[in-house]
């Protein structure tokens, strides 16, 4: 069975100062990840997916995330903070091939402070 | 281009009773997933629809029961309401069942349960 972690469900950071969150994940076969964002009283949004090549993927909204096979990790990173970035942030994972379900982590919440 | 419409937007219903969810796919797409986010949670996957058909279901009793139309749309039912059923319930289109797919959600529909 597949499972996310997201290590810290508070994130806090100064406004220009990097974002680093972090996702962890379990998977019997390679896996396809996503980074979700949830704003109050919305639903979710994708920020970025990898699914095969690349190994670092860029996003919107400047976020970007790297996919390390051998730490199992997919942390999203955003160099300079935005007060506009408070959110919740939701790391997902599906297997590739045949069937899915995806599994979300409990998501981390993102604090900007001035 | 619209994307992915929910009703009602909010529901209050008393333990025992029934209750019908309402989800419009973003135009283009064929496959239609539902969520149950808990409060503090990561949305948890109930089933998929494709093709008129039930193709995944996450770990829900049968209480919870869906249907897709012919115009993709869908429909979420839950019969014997729960307390602990209260939570948003989520949509998310996609074009096709593949893992690799993102999800494009709506924005909810929050449910309560006195």
């Amino acid at each position: 069975a597949q499972s996310v972690t997201q290590l810290g469900s508070h994130v806090s950071v100064s406004e220009g100062a990097l974002v680093l969150l972090r996702c962890n994940y379990s998977s019997s076969v390679p896996p396809y990840l996503f980074w979700y964002v949830q704003y109050p009283n919305q639903g979710l949004q994708l920020l970025l997916k990898y699914t095969t090549g690349a190994t670092l993927v860029k996003g919107i909204n400047g976020f970007e995330a790297e996919f390390k096979k051998s730490e199992t990790s997919f942390h999203l990173t955003k160099p300079s903070a935005h007060m506009s970035d408070a959110a919740e942030y939701f790391c997902a994972v599906t297997k590739s091939g045949g069937s899915y379900i995806p599994t979300f982590g409990r998501g981390t919440s993102l604090i900007v402070h001035p | 281009d619209a994307g992915v419409t929910q009703s009602p937007t909010h529901l209050i219903k008393t333990r025992g009773q029934q209750v019908t969810l309402r989800c419009s796919p973003k135009s283009g797409h064929d496959t239609v997933s539902w969520y149950q986010q808990a409060l503090g949670q990561g949305p948890q996957f109930i089933f998929q629809y494709y093709e008129e058909e039930e193709r995944q279901r996450g770990n829900f009793p049968d209480r919870f029961s869906g249907h897709q139309f012919p115009n993709y749309s869908s429909e979420l039912n839950v019969n014997a309401l729960l307390l602990g059923d209260s939570a948003l319930y989520l949509c998310a289109s996609s074009p096709g069942t593949g893992g690799n797919q993102p999800q494009h959600f709506g924005d909810g529909t929050r449910l309560s349960i006195l």
